[in-house]
């Protein structure tokens, strides 16, 4: 089966930097990707990274360690719409079965 | 056009009725998927469709019954249904290769079970 471990909750100030930690455990690893959800929305797709590095998509970067079975997702110049929950996601498997973390729900304070 | 649509959004539905949700994307994605959300849950996977066959169930109860009538269209058939199942219910779809990277979500449905 696959496993994704992330912090429940994290808080920062408007402005700031602050990093989303994603620990797996899986069998036939593809991919992770992140996806952002505001209260009663859909889930949205923010980057995915299938090879070890950074991958950098404005104001969000995403970073994969395969042999750590890590990754994290940063959020610069933080802003108050990004309060939201934050989910990292595996393709494992198949290439088809996308599996979601527990999710860390973001608050950004003023 | 990069959207997934959901109908109906809110659905109520006592024990013994039988009702249906439906999925359209006009993306050509290939596969597409129905995932269960409780309230600050992370979405849970119940069923994927790859070209229009099912692929993965992950060991979802029977009362829960999906079809794929063609390559744009997903529907999950409800049948005696438990209150615990109230819950939303999205569909998404992406193009599901090895190095397809996005997966579009729908609205979802908010079901309600009495």
């Amino acid at each position: 089966g696959q496993s994704l471990e992330q912090p429940s909750e994290v808080t920062a100030v408007e402005g700031a930097i602050v990093q989303i930690n994603c620990t797996y455990q899986t069998s036939g690893f593809y991919g992770l990707s992140w996806y952002q959800q505001h209260d009663g929305g859909a889930p949205t797709f923010l980057s995915y990274n299938a090879l070890d590095g950074l991958e950098e998509t404005g104001r969000f970067s995403s970073f994969l360690s395969r042999s750590d079975s890590y990754g994290y997702l940063l959020l610069q110049e933080l802003q108050m719409k990004d309060s939201a929950s934050y989910f990292c996601a595996v393709k494992a498997g198949s290439s088809y079965k996308l599996i979601f973390g527990s999710g860390t729900r973001l608050l950004v304070r003023p | 056009d990069t959207e997934v649509t959901q109908t109906p959004k809110h659905l109520v539905m006592g024990m013994t009725n039988k009702k249906s949700l439906k999925c359209e994307q006009h993306m050509g994605h290939r596969a597409m998927y129905w995932y269960k959300q409780k309230a600050k849950k992370p979405p849970e996977l119940m069923f994927v469709y790859s070209y229009e066959k099912l692929s993965i169930n992950e060991s979802v109860p029977s009362r829960f019954s999906p079809e794929c009538p063609n390559s744009s269209l997903l529907n999950l058939h409800l049948h005696a249904l438990q209150p615990e199942d109230s819950a939303l219910y999205l569909c998404a779809s992406s193009q599901g290769s090895e190095r397809g990277t996005e997966a579009f979500f729908g609205q979802g449905t908010r079901l309600t079970v009495v």
